[in-house]
């Protein structure tokens, strides 16, 4: 069982509220991920980590921002949900690879609903 | 670039019979192969990866797929499927240099008593 956990699991807020999407890992994995899943799609890369105050944005566009100031730790923030945001969001981690091998261990995720 | 194909969204099967989950990828390297597995409400849990080393890879719960260069595949497969097995399916493929992930659009297995 991977030990990476996202909170809440759930999440149904008004238009233009600020919400954090919480994500830890107490792997001491040195990268980590949000990705995007909308019901029955593929995952989508939205943001990345390679290590403390590193951060990156992934494949598919989004108005949310992140921060790495801890290793175990990679929240995920929207400044005013929108309905738009309505979706499911996973967080991963992984080892420093220098391979593309890398497993990537899964949280939960949490499922926000924007009303 | 690297891609990968599942070439069907929705798969039935009976329980006590094989499963059959295709994949097909594209890449201009030697990739690394995935297949990811997601329980309703849950995260993805990896059932097993390719990596080079021997084309038949063994996962979990019973599941194996095999990498063929030939054919660009790695089909996912299992004898006997249980109830349980009931999920969403992904292929992934990793990018070399970036160590990003890249899903497929994922099968949805159902397991029929």
């Amino acid at each position: 069982e991977a030990d990476i956990y996202q909170t809440p699991r759930y999440l149904v807020i008004g238009t233009g509220k600020k919400i954090t999407l919480e994500c830890s890992q107490t792997m001491g994995h040195d990268k980590m991920y949000w990705y995007q899943q909308d019901p029955g799609m593929e995952l989508h890369l939205i943001h990345y980590s390679y290590g403390v105050n590193s951060t990156e944005k992934g494949d598919l566009s989004s108005e949310s921002t992140v921060s790495r100031i801890r290793t175990e730790h990679f929240p995920l923030t929207l400044e005013s949900a929108r309905p738009s945001h309505t979706s499911q969001y996973l967080c991963a981690s992984s080892e420093y690879c220098g391979r593309v091998d890398c497993e990537q261990y899964f949280g939960p995720g949490t499922r926000l609903t924007v009303t | 670039a690297q891609s990968v194909t599942q070439l069907d969204s929705h798969v039935s099967v009976s329980e006590g019979t094989p499963v059959l989950l295709r994949c097909n990828y594209s890449s201009s390297y030697s990739p690394s192969l995935f297949w990811y597995v997601q329980h309703p409400n849950k995260g993805l849990q990896l059932l097993l990866k390719y990596t080079s080393a021997a084309t038949l890879v063994k996962g979990i719960n019973g599941f194996e797929a095999e990498f063929k260069k030939s054919e660009t595949s790695f089909h996912l497969t299992k004898p006997s499927a249980h109830m349980s097995d009931a999920a969403e399916y992904f292929c992934v493929v990793s990018d070399p240099g970036t160590d990003k992930l890249i899903f497929g659009t994922g099968t949805r297995l159902q397991v029929f008593p």
